[in-house]
C-alpha cells in the first residue's frame, strides 16, 4: 500500500521557519518526481515546488522562491520542504505528492501550517 | 506562467444526471501528440485524488462515469449519471511546464 506521511506542521510567527517532512513507503520513491502542493483556508489548490528523481532539478512557484527549499533523500525515502521567512499567506494544509513525470498520483493526508502572531 | 481558467465555479446537478466542467489554458498543452492536462477530485478532509491524466486517460480504479476530453487549450471533465459520492471540488492542472498551475476549482453539489 502506498503511504506518504507528512509531518512538521504547526503554528509559527511571521518571519519564522518550519521544516516539513514526508516519509514514503510502498512507493517507488527514487523513481518518481516529488511535489509539495498546498491549500489555504477557503482557497483552491496551489502547486508549490517539485524535485526530480535525482534531486538535480527543482522548480518553485514564484511566491516561495528564495524562501522555500525542496530536497529529498532517496536512501531514506524522504522528502523535505524548508520554509523560511514565513508569511501569513503561507498558512495552508501542505500535501506531499508524487508520481511519474509531473503527474501526481500518490498523495499524503497533509500537514497544517499556520503563520500567525 | 500558464493560466488555467475553470468554469463554472460551482455546479448543482441532480442524481443520475450529467455534470460537465470546463478548463481552458492560456497556451496549448499539446506536445508530441499528448495533452499535459490532469483532473483531480478533492472531498472535504481528504487529499486530492487523481482522476484523469493526459486529458483523457482514466486512472486505474476510477469509475467509468468519469471521462475527460479536449485538446490544445480547451478541456472538459464529464461525469455521467452523477452519484452522491461525487460531491467534491474538481480541479484541472497543467503539467506541461513549471510552475505547474491549477484551475480555480469547481464545487459540485447535488441539486
Amino acid at each position: 500500500e502506498v503511504q506518504l506521511v507528512e509531518s512538521g506542521g504547526g503554528l509559527v510567527q511571521p518571519g519564522g521557519s518550519l521544516r516539513l517532512s514526508c516519509a514514503a513507503s510502498g512507493f517507488s520513491f527514487s523513481n518518481n518526481w516529488m511535489t509539495w502542493v498546498r491549500r489555504a483556508p477557503g482557497k483552491g489548490l496551489e502547486w508549490v515546488a517539485n524535485i526530480k528523481q535525482d534531486g538535480r532539478e527543482k522548480n518553485y512557484v514564484d511566491s516561495v522562491k528564495g524562501r522555500f527549499t525542496i530536497s529529498r533523500d532517496n536512501t531514506k525515502n524522504s522528502l523535505s520542504l524548508q520554509m523560511n521567512s514565513l508569511r501569513v499567506e503561507d498558512t495552508a494544509v501542505y500535501y506531499c505528492a508524487g508520481g511519474l513525470g509531473f503527474t501526481m498520483s500518490a498523495w499524503g493526508q497533509g500537514t497544517l501550517v499556520t503563520v500567525s502572531s | 506562467d500558464i493560466v488555467m481558467t475553470q468554469s463554472p465555479d460551482s455546479l448543482a446537478v441532480s442524481l443520475g444526471e450529467r455534470a460537465t466542467i470546463n478548463c481552458k489554458s492560456s497556451q496549448s498543452l499539446l506536445s508530441s501528440n499528448r495533452n499535459f492536462l490532469t483532473w483531480y477530485q478533492q472531498k472535504p478532509g481528504q487529499p486530492p485524488k487523481l482522476l484523469i491524466y493526459g486529458a483523457s486517460t482514466r486512472e486505474s480504479g476510477v469509475p467509468e462515469r468519469f471521462s475527460g476530453s479536449g485538446s490544445g487549450r480547451d478541456f472538459t471533465l464529464t461525469i455521467t449519471s452523477l452519484q452522491a459520492e461525487d460531491v467534491a471540488v474538481y480541479y484541472c492542472l497543467q503539467t506541461y511546464s513549471a510552475p505547474l498551475t491549477f484551475g480555480g476549482g469547481t464545487k459540485l453539489e447535488i441539486k
